[in-house]
């Protein structure tokens, strides 16, 4: 059975940092692109970017609304899916879920990790 | 990359069919057949409903049905069920690495 657990989420205050982390279990984790989505009650479901299998270039992309300040790593040795947030914003304020992808589709995802940015 | 646009609401009582429709642009939905729909229970995670376009995963439903004509696509319950309340959602590729979900709609069953 595929698990993702996602760990780390908390209250930050505007500006400040926070590092979520997944960890994957039931599959073959280098083998899988992985996924950061986002849920906010007035906005739904975003999706925040990607981390494709080292066999596929290893490519990482995100979401316009995040890039220059979220950073997706992976260490597939570990099976950990890593996204590091930082200059957060009260908009950034979501349920963040980690989520596997094959052909694009989100296939398997965590229970989320709930990120609270409020002063 | 804007959202892609589904109606906020729909219902329908036990036994009958609902369609759901999400539309985008040549970009993303009329573009490529990497659209997708999640079931979402209140308190859950989504869940994976039909996959590029028209595919069901194991395990769903064949009362689930996913279709697409030109820059809208489309998925259909027949014969609703209680456990069918929920919250659907769409996705679809942008291109460039890029993906972009619905804006939701939230079904009723009378």
């Amino acid at each position: 059975e595929v698990q993702l657990v996602e760990a780390g989420g908390g209250l930050v205050m505007p500006g400040g940092s926070l590092r979520l982390s997944c960890g994957g279990s039931g599959f073959i984790f280098n083998d899988a692109w992985l996924n950061w989505v986002r849920q906010t009650p007035d906005k739904g479901l975003e999706w925040v970017g990607l981390s494709k299998r080292k066999t596929d270039g290893g490519t990482i992309d995100y979401a316009a609304p995040v890039k220059g300040r979220f950073t997706i790593s992976r260490d597939d040795s570990k099976n950990m899916l890593y996204l590091q947030m930082n200059s957060l914003r009260t908009e950034d304020t979501a349920i963040y879920y980690c989520v596997t992808e094959l052909r694009g589709s989100f296939d398997n995802w965590g229970q989320g990790a709930l990120v609270t940015v409020s002063s | 990359q804007s959202a892609l646009t589904q109606p906020p609401s729909a219902s329908g009582s036990p036994g009958q069919s609902v369609t759901f429709s999400c539309a985008g642009t040549s970009s993303d939905v009329g573009g490529f057949n990497y659209v997708s729909w999640y079931q979402q229970h209140p308190g859950k995670a989504p869940k994976l409903m039909i996959s590029e376009v028209t595919k069901r995963p194991s395990g769903v439903p064949d009362r689930f049905s996913g279709s697409k004509s030109g820059n809208t696509a489309s998925l259909t319950v027949s014969g609703l069920q209680a456990e069918d309340e929920a919250d659907y959602y769409c996705s679809s590729y942008a291109g460039n690495n890029k993906y972009v979900f619905g804006t939701g709609t939230q079904l009723t069953v009378l």
